[in-house]
């Protein structure tokens, strides 16, 4: 069975700083995809970046990027320029790519950010 | 128009009242899903349809009945919940299934709590 882990339960930045967020998984599958989503305290998860496991290349969305480690099953991410909108919690998530079971998601326990002004 | 819309956005129920949550989606996606959110833990899968049929029901007992009326909408019948059914329900819903690259847009959820 697929596992995440967010060994960072909380993290604190000053704002315009960077911080960076830890997510190790475990499968056995080659094709998967990674993902980062963000939950407000408004509660609805947005994905914020989004990492295809047979890419190479780091995903990056403007101040969002990743540090994608397919052998070590790493899966980091780092934000840049924080900024007040950034506090959420942050959730590391696995897509098993073309099973039977579609596109089912198994996520990490969360990392919550605070964004000191 | 990239929303899933939930609602009620909160509801209490009683152990014995009967409750439906709804979703609603008009972004034309085949998937959609029921999660169930704790506090301070992360979503957890509960139901999936693909194509209004029901594709993955993760063991979850029978007092949670999902439905699947057509294409855009999705709802999750409660019946008999106990208090440790109070949550964050969350829906979501996708292009596909098995797409390389199909998101899963989420819902702003319903908090749910059970007297």
């Amino acid at each position: 069975a697929q596992t995440v882990t967010q060994s960072q339960p909380e993290m604190s930045v000053q704002e315009a700083e960077t911080v960076t967020l830890s997510c190790t998984y475990d499968t056995s599958e080659s094709d998967y995809y990674l993902f980062w989503y963000k939950q407000p305290p408004s509660r609805q998860m947005i994905l914020v970046i989004r990492q295809e496991a047979y890419k190479q290349q780091n995903a990056t969305e403007n101040r969002f990027s990743v540090n994608f480690q397919k052998a070590a099953k790493s899966f980091s991410l780092k934000i840049s320029d924080s900024q007040l909108g950034d506090a959420a919690m942050y959730f590391c998530a696995y897509r098993v790519l073309f099973k039977a079971a579609g596109n089912k998601l198994t996520f990490g326990g969360g990392t919550r950010v605070l964004v000191k002004p | 128009d990239t929303e899933v819309t939930q609602t009620p956005k909160h509801l209490v129920m009683g152990m014995t009242n009967k409750k439906s949550l709804k979703c609603e989606q008009h972004m034309g996606h085949r998937a959609m899903y029921w999660y169930k959110q704790k506090a301070k833990k992360p979503p957890e899968l509960m139901f999936v349809y693909s194509y209004e049929k029901l594709s993955i029901n993760e063991s979850v007992p029978s007092r949670f009945s999902p439905e699947c009326p057509n294409s855009s909408l999705l709802n999750l019948h409660l019946h008999a919940l106990q208090p440790e059914d109070s949550a964050l329900y969350l829906c979501a819903s996708s292009q596909g299934m098995a797409g390389a690259s199909y998101e899963q847009f989420f819902g702003p959820g319903t908090r749910l709590t059970v007297l």
